[in-house]
């Protein structure tokens, strides 16, 4: 299993300008969330699935967009980026809520300018 | 939710055991507390959890006061490779918001 996979690693975008960051996962996980880690600052909760055509609201979702057609895909869209997106985006899942742990993916460094 | 509140940073020698606390005075009774640490520019790492019980892995051991108002994660033998952020969480059994705060910096030192 490769585990939960994002693309690219690295961005840089200019404002106003849209792009979508990729979540792929391989163990058939129900439950997919996408994090946002700023410097010297812990994680921040952007938006959550617990299932294919079912997602919500995290602690900071303005400015970002998220669907789940699929089990395995997870995007991250961001319509209009803000020089206040800069930071780094982690992709985490688990087989579902409740009592298991999270599998993070490797992170995206995403630089609006 | 409930909150938890962990020093900002701790030292630890190499070779020692690294004794990290948490307070979560306000837990509820069907809330997990979890770690998971961060080493540099990586994604988080779970490490473990617990309900009530005392438990251990191959990572850490885990012990959780009676009243589970505060815990302590152990790494029983520190080395250098352990110097991360170390992350407790509290999360209800069937919770989807697993909420980070700001952690614990751990360095080991040699």
């Amino acid at each position: 299993n490769a585990g939960v996979t994002q693309t690219p690693k690295f961005q840089v975008l200019k404002t106003g300008q849209s792009m979508t960051l990729q979540c792929a996962q391989d163990m058939n996980h129900e439950y997919m969330s996408w994090y946002r880690q700023d410097p010297g600052m812990g994680l921040r909760l952007i938006h959550y699935s617990v299932g294919a055509g079912i997602t919500d609201q995290g602690e900071v979702p303005n400015g970002y967009n998220v669907s789940r057609s699929t089990t395995e895909d997870f995007p991250l869209r961001l319509l209009s980026a803000a020089p206040s997106q800069t930071s780094v985006y982690f992709c985490a899942s688990t087989l579902r809520g409740g009592d298991e742990k999270l599998f993070f993916g490797s992170g995206t460094q995403l630089s609006v300018l | 939710d409930a909150k938890t509140t962990q020093p900002p940073s701790m030292d630890c020698a190499e070779g020692r055991a690294a004794n990290l606390p948490c307070n979560h005075s306000t837990i509820s009774g069907n809330e997990y507390v979890y770690w998971y640490r961060q080493i540099h520019s990586q994604g988080p790492q779970y490490i473990i959890h617990g309900l009530k019980n005392n438990e251990t892995n191959e990572m850490a051991s885990l012990i959780i006061t009676e009243d589970r108002k505060s815990s302590t994660l152990i790494l029983p033998h520190a080395t250098l490779r352990d110097t991360a952020v170390y992350y407790c969480i509290v999360r209800p059994l069937y919770g989807n918001k697993l909420v980070f705060g700001a952690g614990t910096i751990l360095r080991v030192k040699s």
